[in-house]
Formats: structure tokens, C-alpha cells, sequence
């Protein structure tokens, strides 16, 4: 069965601090995606990144940095020196490629709060 | 230029009532989904069309009818409304069905609030 478990409902760290978002997954399939979003408080949906299950590679974008490990099936999120803006509801999500349809399967998502 | 683009931003009904959201994209993406969101931010699919034919329906109520007049466009007609169909709902476009390229991008959504 495929499904998305973000198990830390919400988190709250004073700015400057460094935190990670879990994010853990189960699929029957070899080849699938993994994705997060960003969802402010304005209450659209902003993509961040793709990641595929042949590309364990971690990545960093500016503060954020993502840690893909297939041997726990999690693909967690960290923010560096976190900022007031990035306050937000964080979306884990996973796609199989056997899927035709492509759907997202959501995790619960992580209400991060930045206080200054 | 708006990529993926919804109409109403909120809509306010009554039980019983008929209402549509509508969905256009200029990304020439050739995949459309809709989601919903509850009240505890749970989102979930609910259809996908790849160029105008449904690929995906996941037993949404039969209230629900997605229809889709070109590529560009899907929209949500739903019959009957209820009180637990108040939720925002969220538009998506893919420019693949599935295959390397399925990130998808999404509308602003559609408060729907059913009294």
C-alpha cells in the first residue's frame, strides 16, 4: 500500500534555529517520486522539489537541504537558520511511476511556526 | 502570467444547491487533476484527466462530476451539495501522465463553504 507519514503535526522553533521535517513512506513500487510542498498561510501550493528513487543524492537549495535514504523509506527536510517566512505548512507527497495517473499521495503535512 | 488558474476563489452555498470551480492552465501541460483539502489540511485526490479522458476517479461521490472541454481546462461540477463537501479545493497541472516529469503545479484553490 503506498502512503505518506508525516508524524510531526506541528513544530515551533524561534528563528535562527535549525529544523528538520520527517517524512516517512511505503510503496510496493522500485521506481516512484518524492516531493514536498510549502503551503503560507496565503494558502496556495508551492512546489520545492522532486526527487526519484534512483537518485539517493541529498540536496541543498539555499537553506534547505533534503535527506533521501531508501534503507528507512524517509525523505526529510531541513531549514537552515529558519526564518519568520518560512512559517508555513510543509507537504510530504509520493507519486509511483506504475501510477498512470501520476496521483500525489499527501502525508498529514507539519505545521512549522517561526517565531523572531 | 497566472500558470494554473481557478474561479471562484470562494464560494458560499447552500445545502442542496449546484455549483461549478473551474480550472484553466497555459503551462500545455496534458494532465489535470483536481484535490481537496479538509478542515484538517488533508489533501487527497480526487480526479485526473490526461487530454480530456478521465484516467483517474477515486470513489468520489457520483455528486461530483469533473468535465473537461479541452486540455487546458477541467472543471468541477458538483450536485447536491453538502455540508461536508465545505473543504478548498485545489486544481493541478502535469506536463506528463505519470512518467519523469509529474511535479505538479497547482491553483490557488476554492474555498467551498456549504451552509
Amino acid at each position: 500500500a503506498q502512503k505518506v507519514t508525516q508524524a510531526q503535526t506541528e513544530i515551533s522553533v524561534v528563528e535562527k534555529e535549525d529544523v528538520t521535517l520527517d517524512c516517512v513512506y511505503e510503496t510496493r513500487d522500485t521506481t516512484y517520486y518524492l516531493f514536498w510542498y510549502k503551503q503560507p498561510p496565503s494558502g496556495e501550493l508551492v512546489f520545492l522539489i522532486r526527487r526519484n528513487s534512483f537518485d539517493e543524492q541529498n540536496e541543498i537549495s539555499g537553506r534547505y537541504s533534503w535527506n533521501f535514504q531508501k534503507s528507512t523509506s524517509s525523505f526529510n527536510f531541513t531549514i537552515t537558520a529558519s526564518q519568520v517566512v518560512d512559517s508555513a505548512v510543509y507537504f510530504c507527497a509520493l507519486s509511483e511511476a506504475k501510477d498512470q495517473g501520476g496521483k500525489l499521495i499527501f502525508g498529514q503535512g507539519t505545521e512549522l511556526s517561526v517565531k523572531p | 502570467d497566472t500558470a494554473v488558474s481557478q474561479t471562484p476563489k470562494y464560494l458560499v452555498t447552500q445545502m442542496g444547491n449546484d455549483k461549478s470551480i473551474k480550472c484553466e492552465q497555459n503551462l500545455g501541460h496534458d494532465t489535470m487533476y483536481w484535490y481537496k483539502q479538509d478542515s484538517k489540511k488533508f489533501l487527497k485526490i480526487m480526479f485526473s484527466y490526461n487530454n480530456k479522458e478521465l484516467i483517474i476517479n477515486e470513489t468520489v461521490p457520483n455528486r461530483f462530476s469533473p468535465k473537461s472541454p479541452d486540455k487546458a481546462h477541467l472543471n468541477l461540477h458538483i450536485n447536491s451539495l453538502e455540508l461536508g463537501d465545505s473543504a478548498v479545493y485545489f486544481c493541478a497541472s502535469s506536463p506528463n501522465k505519470g512518467g519523469l516529469y509529474n511535479e505538479q503545479f497547482f491553483g490557488p484553490g476554492t474555498r467551498l463553504t456549504v451552509l
